[in-house]
C-alpha cells in the first residue's frame, strides 16, 4: 500500500455510530493503527494492531481490518469525539510508514 | 510519560536546523522513537523512525539524504538534524514514542506524542 484513502468527512448524530474507512490494496495483510487529533492538539492513538484499544480509550472505539479496507467505528458518538482521524500502516513497497488522508468527524 | 520538542524556528531555504525531543517518565532506551510532521492545515506525514540501538533507522523518501535521525539513550533524547531545508518542509514536527523493543518490522505504533515544534522555511 502506498496511499491510504479515507473519506474527507463523516457526519453523525449524537448517540449514533460513526464509521471511518481506510482503503489500500491488500491492507488486510498488515496492521492498521488509528489516531484522533482534536483541533489544536497533538494526535492520540485510539486503536493499534487493527483492533486493540490503548489504556484510557473508551470502549466505544473499535477497529477491524480485512481485505482492502480497515474500519474505525465509534459507537454512541459523543460531542467530544469531534476530531480528525488518521489511519496508519506500513508500506512494504517503500519500507516506510504511511498515514491516511484523514477524516473529519462532525457530530451534528 | 512526557515528550518535549524544541529547536524549531524560522530558517531560510537551504539552511539547517536541529530538533530535539526530551523524554521522561519511561525507559527511553527500551522504545523506538519516531518523527512525524504536519504542514499547516494538512494531514500527518511520517518522517523517520529509529530503533532502540539506532541499528534500524527508516526515513521517508521526501527527507532521505537531507534529514538525519539520532538518539542519545544516556540523555533520554531524540534528535532530527534537518539540512538543505525546503519551503515544503514547513510544518509542526512531533516526536512520538514507538513500540517497545521494536526490531525494525512493520508493526509499530506511535504513542504518546509531544506537543510539537514549528519549523518555518521561508526567505
Amino acid at each position: 500500500s502506498s496511499e491510504l484513502t479515507q473519506p474527507p468527512s463523516v457526519s453523525v448524530s449524537p448517540g449514533q455510530a460513526a464509521t471511518i474507512t481506510c482503503s489500500a490494496n491488500k491492507l488486510g495483510d498488515t496492521y492498521v493503527y488509528w489516531y484522533q487529533q482534536k483541533s489544536g492538539q497533538s494526535p492520540v492513538l485510539v486503536i493499534y494492531q487493527d483492533t486493540k484499544r490503548p489504556s484510557g480509550i473508551p470502549e466505544r472505539f473499535s477497529g477491524s481490518n480485512s481485505g482492502n479496507t480497515a474500519t474505525l467505528t465509534i459507537s454512541g458518538t459523543q460531542a467530544m469525539d469531534e476530531a480528525d482521524y488518521y489511519c496508519q500502516a506500513w508500506d512494504s513497497d517503500t519500507a516506510s510508514y504511511v498515514f491516511g488522508t484523514g477524516t473529519t468527524v462532525t457530530v451534528l | 510519560v512526557q515528550l518535549v520538542e524544541s529547536g524549531g524556528g524560522l530558517v531560510k531555504p537551504g539552511g539547517s536546523l536541529r530538533l530535539s525531543c526530551a523524554a521522561s517518565g519511561f525507559s527511553f532506551s527500551s522504545y523506538s522513537m519516531t518523527w512525524v510532521r504536519q504542514a499547516p492545515g494538512r494531514g500527518l506525514e511520517w518522517v523517520s523512525s529509529i530503533c532502540t540501538s539506532s541499528s534500524y533507522i527508516y526515513n521517508a523518501k521526501s527527507v532521505k539524504g537531507r534529514f538525519t535521525t539520532s538518539r542519545d539513550n544516556a540523555k533520554n533524547s531524540l534528535y532530527l538534524q534537518m539540512d538543505s531545508l525546503r519551503v515544503e518542509d514547513t510544518a509542526v514536527y512531533y516526536c512520538a514514542r514507538g513500540k517497545y523493543n521494536w526490531k525494525g518490522d512493520a508493526d509499530n505504533w506511535f504513542d504518546p506524542w509531544g506537543q510539537g515544534t514549528l519549523v518555518t522555511v521561508s526567505s
